[in-house]
């Protein structure tokens, strides 16, 4: 299984602020990251696929870059509605693993 | 709008087999492009994918749990379901069905609001 690593697990920021989650594969997954993000009591939402783009419907202060093994979700100027738990997924191999989440808190 | 939603028993006792059904509405469940499946989140927990199902029938299980996992698809009722058994404590979880899209996105699009299944005597 493709192992994928999350950092840090947990971040503090302020309205305003510019933020960076990392994420790293076990082994090269070209660019088959995706990332997700969680609300309290709701299902993930679907932020960016294929390591950099958008999902419909999602501002542009979300991008993702990266390739290989090591992949990036940047936040900026962080919104009241953005503070959630992160998690990228790889879909390059079954099975399809997730990171263990990054929680953004003020 | 494409729409998920799951269904089934929030109780399950240990041993027995836990079955969930995903109703789709909004959309065909015979469409080539996607894969249907489940995503599980223990309490406080991470996510994990469970497996997913074409409509053709083709199946991928997530290994830790291929010998309990069987995932069918109903294109008559638009509705796909899961049955995981032998359960124990430590399949309790939020159960999520999601849609996966594997032209381009190769992501999980759509996520049902998920339901809680908890495994108790």
């Amino acid at each position: 299984d493709i192992q994928m690593t999350q950092s840090p697990s947990s971040l503090s920021a302020s309205v305003g602020d510019r933020i960076t989650i990392t994420c790293r594969a076990s082994q090269s997954i070209s660019t088959y990251l995706n990332w997700y993000q969680q609300k309290q009591g709701k299902a993930p939402k679907l932020l960016i696929y294929g390591a950099s783009s958008l999902q419909s419907g999602v501002p542009s202060r979300f991008t993702g870059s990266g390739s290989g093994t090591d992949f990036t979700l940047t936040l900026r100027s962080l919104q009241p509605d953005d503070f959630a738990t992160y998690y990228c997924q790889q879909s390059y191999s079954v099975p399809y693993t997730f990171g263990q989440g990054t929680k953004l808190e003020i | 709008q494409l729409q998920l939603q799951e269904s089934g028993p929030g109780l399950v006792k240990p041993s027995e087999t836990l079955s969930l059904t995903c109703t789709v509405s909004g959309g065909s469940i015979t469409s080539s492009s996607f894969y249907w499946g489940w995503v599980r989140q223990p309490p406080m927990k991470g996510l994990e994918w469970i497996g997913n199902i074409h409509y053709s029938g083709t199946t991928y299980y997530n290994p830790s749990l291929r010998s309990r996992v069987t995932i069918s698809v109903d294109t008559s009722k638009n509705q796909f379901s899961l049955n995981l058994s032998s359960v124990t404590a430590a399949d309790t979880a939020l159960y999520y069905c999601v849609r996966q899209e594997t032209n381009i996105k190769v992501a999980f699009d759509y996520w049902g609001q998920g339901v809680l299944v908890t495994v108790s005597s």
